[in-house]
């Protein structure tokens, strides 16, 4: 069972660079979501979709886009990296997002941004 | 704004039980949710509470008080894996631009 997959695992980037942080599900979950978690901070939510073509910001969307054009995959773009984006970056699924279904969380991926 | 606090760290000792204590203002409620990390890994799922309550699964136990706004997990006969990271969350009940909203989480030393 592959669950979330999350690619690559490791990036580093320099200032200015863009780059797509890759996410798929195989669960034919509705709700994905894209997490930053940064020391001391917690898990902050970027930008989420309940679905094929939906999607909204959370709380710190900016310098970031995503979109949502199957249910299966749901790509975290960074325009312009910056230094500040240097994080650790997850990706989430659940069945429905009003819905006692718990979140499924991918491996990670650990972005440097130089 | 949404507020969720927990505790930083905490220290317990092999073979105890240890309360982790999680309290919250959010505009609206749908549930809360544990989580456990450890270094390095993605989160995985402990438990749900949506109702005033305790529930149980096996070594650990999760309660809510929806009045006070405050949950807790409990982790009884600790082992030394136990040692991580323990998430709370808050689902809210409209999506508004935050359906999730995690904590920053309580970072448990289990010491033999």
């Amino acid at each position: 069972n592959a669950g979330v997959t999350q690619t690559p695992k490791f990036q580093v980037l320099k200032t200015g660079q863009s780059m797509t942080l890759q996410c798929a599900q195989d669960m034919n979950h509705e709700y994905m979501s894209w997490y930053r978690q940064d020391p001391g901070m917690g898990l902050r939510l970027i930008h989420y979709s309940v679905g094929a073509g939906i999607t909204d910001q959370g709380e710190v969307p900016n310098g970031y886009n995503v979109s949502r054009s199957t249910t299966e995959d749901f790509p975290l773009r960074l325009l312009s990296a910056a230094p500040s984006q240097t994080s650790v970056y997850f990706c989430a699924s659940s069945r429905s997002v009003y819905s006692n279904q718990p979140q499924h969380f991918g491996d990670g991926t650990r972005l440097s941004i130089l | 704004g949404q507020n969720i606090d927990q505790p930083t760290e905490m220290t317990a000792t092999e073979g105890a039980i240890v309360q982790i204590n999680c309290t919250y203002q959010t505009s609206g409620f749908n549930g809360l949710f544990w989580y456990q990390q450890h270094a390095g890994e993605a989160p995985t799922f402990l438990s749900y509470n949506v109702l005033d309550g305790l529930e149980e699964k096996g070594r650990f136990s999760s309660f809510l008080s929806r009045s006070k706004g405050y949950s807790y997990l409990l982790l009884k006969e600790l082992q030394m894996k136990d040692s991580a990271s323990y998430l709370c969350a808050v689902r809210l009940i409209s999506g508004g631009n935050t359906p999730l909203v995690f904590g920053k989480g309580t970072r448990l030393s289990v010491i033999a």
